[in-house]
């Protein structure tokens, strides 16, 4: 079974540049998850699909990020204009069922996104 | 509101001795408990998860957890750390709001020396 794919994995710009990321989850995943994870931070939650609606965006800066799930497959995050504290790697995750809390989140390897 | 707490970034054992990673978490509902671990330059992967059924979990390569509701606690255990343990480990809870959100703590990272 392949995993979470993710693209680019690394990415340089400076500051108030755009940048998307792309996010292939396992097939049959029903949930997608967006996570920002600071060095020295663990992942935060950016954002939280089921199938292509949006369950989760509160911690979204919705002025400066956006997201999509087009046909409920893949999924892009884009930052514009992009800050220097956007610095982070950027991790997507998927999930089989609707998001339950026992869910099992599989992990893709991240964009390393840094914004000089 | 929850919340998960790693006490310790940094946590450094002999290849063989004990590991031991320490996890708080607090929650007004019963929680559902996570640890993944993380190895460099990659994503985060699931070693065992809580899920109300027993209290004691055992998950891959030999680690297992204590769910323990008066601590408010589930530590990661292992008995004897290989090289190959070294990693950074993540708890995390999630809990029903009205729909479920995981929250992960900052993590530890594991040293083994030979």
């Amino acid at each position: 079974e392949a995993g979470v794919a993710q693209s680019p994995r690394y990415k340089i710009i400076e500051k108030r540049q755009s940048v998307a990321f792309w996010c292939n989850p396992i097939s049959g995943h029903a949930t997608l998850y967006w996570y920002q994870q600071i060095l020295g931070q663990g992942p935060k939650l950016l954002i939280q699909f089921q199938n292509n609606g949006v369950v989760d965006d509160s911690q979204l800066p919705k002025d400066r990020f956006s997201a999509e799930r087009l046909k409920g497959v893949d999924s892009t995050l884009k930052i514009q204009p992009a800050k220097l504290e956007d610095s982070a790697v950027y991790l997507c995750a998927s999930s089989y069922r609707g998001g339950g809390g026992t869910d099992t989140q599989y992990f893709g390897p991240g964009t390393r996104l840094t914004v000089l | 509101a929850q919340s998960v707490t790693q006490l310790g970034s940094h946590v450094s054992v002999s290849e063989g001795a004990l590991v031991l990673l320490r996890c708080n978490y607090s929650s007004s509902v019963p929680p559902y408990l996570f640890w993944y671990v993380q190895y460099p330059n990659q994503g985060l992967q699931l070693l065992l998860k809580y899920t109300s059924a027993a209290t004691l979990v055992k998950g891959i390569n030999g680690f297992e957890a204590e769910f323990k509701k008066s601590e408010t606690s589930f530590h990661l255990t292992k008995p004897s750390a290989h090289m190959s343990d070294a990693a950074e480990y993540f708890c995390a809870v999630s809990v029903n709001t009205g729909g479920f959100k995981t929250i992960f703590g900052a993590g530890t990272r594991l040293f083994v020396k030979a």
